[in-house]
């Protein structure tokens, strides 16, 4: 399995619910990503997670809460968002965030609408 | 700090015409160079990263350390190349003693017929 796989595709939610994005990979992977992208534009890092520990957070609100609960899943959990959130999720894995020329491997990503 | 610079927003060329997606970056370490597609209603994939010198879908990039540039080539332009190409940058992050990525704004490649 060479792919990561991200539930669900889509998404509408209300600025009250609370929702939960979830990745897969069963490449053996040690680092994941989550990344936020709007229409037209690069993806934004939002959060590293390298053997199942929080790396980097790149001063996201708290109303996203990621989580690594093994090294095959992450997962980012959604509460009272803005409108503004809506975007494309994606996740992503590498094998390791320190070796040279490990590349990203992307999921197709959930497209989030906050009504 | 890490900057992917990718001037074109926009490049159309017609099939058999040759292409180049222009991409410079900044960056005070020794850089990790990739390039980045995104077909339309696919995922982002790798399509060429620098240390590995190879040639993907007739497609090649060189890392001008001279000039900080890793420009996309490709001789002969297809349709089927036509979608968004991103730029992205591998730099070494002290803190976390791991690598961050960062992408230019892209590049959106349309090959008329």
């Amino acid at each position: 399995d060479t792919e990561v796989t991200q539930t669900p595709k889509h998404l509408v939610m209300g600025m009250t619910n609370k929702k939960s994005l979830k990745c897969e990979q069963h490449m053996g992977h040690r680092a994941m990503y989550w990344y936020k992208q709007k229409a037209k534009k690069p993806p934004e890092l939002m959060f590293v997670y390298s053997y199942e520990k929080l790396s980097i957070n790149e001063s996201v609100p708290s109303r996203f809460s990621p989580e690594c609960p093994n090294s095959s899943l992450l997962n980012l959990h959604l509460h009272a968002l803005q409108p503004e959130d809506s975007a494309l999720y994606l996740c992503a894995s590498s094998q390791d965030l320190q070796g040279r020329n490990s590349p990203l491997h992307f999921g197709n990503g959930t497209r989030l609408t906050v009504t | 700090a890490q900057r992917v610079t990718q001037p074109e927003k926009l490049l159309s060329v017609f099939k058999g015409a040759p292409v180049e997606l222009k991409c410079n970056y900044s960056y005070s370490g020794s850089p990790e160079l990739f390039w980045y597609v995104q077909y339309s209603r696919q995922r982002l994939q790798l399509l060429l990263r620098h240390i590995s010198r190879e040639s993907i879908k007739g497609f090649t990039a060189d890392l001008n350390k001279g000039e900080t540039s890793f420009h996309l080539k490709k001789p002969f332009a297809q349709e089927e190349d036509s979608a968004m190409y991103y730029c992205a940058l591998s730099g070494r992050n002290k803190e976390t003693s791991g690598s961050r990525l960062t992408f230019g704004e892209g590049t959106q490649l349309t090959v008329n017929p």
